[in-house]
């Protein structure tokens, strides 16, 4: 059974504009979240990460919002670059499974110039 | 040089074969991940160990082994492969001494298995 969902398979953005990526998770044990990006031949890198005690981290143009009560995270991504076009996984762990990571099924981004 | 090491990159062969896929990380981290890719599926964890000593099952265990032969090296084996562990498979480490456990990957293994 699928915890951590992504139930946007692909997603196009115009250059310049915002980019909203959505990670819908059940298990309410979840306390931190991950999104990793991954290119064509290339293993999954780490972008940005949210622990349960905060609602919103940011670094640079990525933000990660978390909204507890729904179950869901999002990764806001302003301005949108080409460079950004790659397929984004959303992951969830919590201590009771020893840090497992649940990973989404992607959404692929692509970004127009 | 990179950090997480896969061979082989891509591996083509028949049912009922036993297959080997290697993992090897400069990175100095204790714990270490094997994950398969499919389409519409993510990526699921099939073993993870966080120290020489200690294995784990994780959620498709089935049809697999591993063998943590040092803290650098993490193998998974198919001991007889069947056409539906056709995947894309993925070595993973962590460092467990930070409070935030962030996955490196490897670049993947691309296994066909006919």
């Amino acid at each position: 059974d699928q915890q951590v969902k992504q139930n946007s398979p692909s997603l196009s953005v115009q250059e310049g504009r915002i980019s909203i990526l959505n990670c819908d998770y059940t298990n309410s044990m979840f306390d931190y979240f991950l999104w990793y990006k991954k290119y064509p031949a290339e293993g999954p890198t780490f972008l940005i990460s949210i622990s349960s005690i905060k609602d919103k981290n940011e670094d640079g143009r990525f933000t990660v919002f978390l909204n507890k009560s729904a179950k869901h995270l999002s990764l806001h991504i302003v301005p949108s670059q080409p460079g950004d076009s790659a397929v984004y996984f959303c992951a969830a762990s919590h201590p009771n499974t020893g840090n497992q990571f649940y990973f989404g099924t992607g959404t692929s981004l692509t970004v127009i110039p | 040089d990179a950090d997480v090491t896969q061979t082989p990159r891509n591996r083509i062969t028949k049912t009922g074969k036993r297959i080997m896929l290697e993992c090897s990380q400069t990175k100095g981290h204790d714990r270490m991940y094997w994950y398969r890719q499919d389409p519409g599926l993510g990526l699921r964890l099939i073993y993870y160990s966080f120290d020489v000593k200690d294995i784990n099952k994780g959620e498709i265990s089935d049809g697999y082994s591993v063998s943590r032969q040092a803290q650098a090296k993490f193998s998974l084996s198919l001991e007889s492969a069947i056409p539906n562990q056709t995947a894309l498979y993925f070595c993973a480490t962590s460092d467990n001494r930070l409070t935030t456990d962030t996955q490196y990957f490897g670049p993947g293994t691309r296994l066909t298995v006919l």
